[in-house]
């Protein structure tokens, strides 16, 4: 069959501001939830964790919420940088399959300078 | 501390060739994954290895394998290439923690093209 491409969400901030991405989870057995990165041919770079037992947690300008109820992590980045453009991915692991991560289809984040 | 080393970077290999693919994890991570990006499939996971066993493989062919040596260096194989195989492949390494899911640190990947 024909191969379709992901159809990446979007997102354009101006630089300054503050963004939101968001990702839902449909496994309510994961409970650890990791952010990644992802610039143009490089490997997906770590950026923040948090594990079920927290709601929230505060990295150097990133903030990641998680509400298990409705199976919803958003990453808050302050001050959004030009350097900060990237697709960034979450991943949520399941502790019954071992260290795996499924990972979200990603979110394009463009800051316009 | 070094990162995660894969090695090729690039590779293009022709359709029915077989590929190997090495990845050295960072000092001290007993724990390697390996997944395979591509536009219309995202991140999807190919199996992991500790302690030099597989420990989960995700849904692939027969036709991909992998080992993980002694040193926690791994390797995957990926045998009877076809054209739907180029993707990115990436290795990422872990501290393995009792049965607590942990860190997974990425390299850069090897872009492997079947022409």
């Amino acid at each position: 069959g024909e191969s379709v491409g992901l159809h990446l969400p979007t997102l354009s901030v101006q630089e300054g501001d503050n963004s939101i991405i968001n990702c839902a989870y449909s496994n309510s057995a994961s409970d650890y939830f990791i952010w990644y990165k992802q610039e143009s041919g490089k490997g997906p770079q770590f950026i923040i964790d948090i594990r079920s037992n927290m709601d929230k947690r505060q990295g150097q300008r990133v903030t990641v919420l998680l509400n298990k109820t409705v199976k919803h992590l958003s990453l808050q980045i302050a001050a959004t940088q030009p350097g900060d453009s990237a697709v960034y991915f979450c991943a949520e692991g399941d502790p019954n399959t071992g260290n795996q991560f499924y990972f979200g289809t990603g979110t394009s984040l463009t800051v316009i300078p | 501390k070094a990162g995660v080393t894969q090695t090729p970077r690039y590779l293009i290999k022709t359709r029915g060739q077989q590929v190997t693919l090495s990845c050295s994890p960072i000092s001290g991570h007993r724990s390697v994954s390996w997944y395979q990006q591509t536009p219309g499939q995202g991140l999807q996971f190919l199996f992991e290895y500790f302690s030099e066993t597989q420990r989960n493989k995700g849904n692939f062919p027969g036709r991909f394998s992998g080992r993980q040596f002694s040193n926690s260096r791994s390797e995957m194989n990926v045998s009877t290439l076809e054209l739907g195989d180029s993707a990115l492949y990436l290795c990422a390494s872990s501290v393995f923690v009792g049965h607590m899911n942990t860190e997974a640190f990425f390299g850069q990947g090897t872009r492997l093209t079947v022409v």
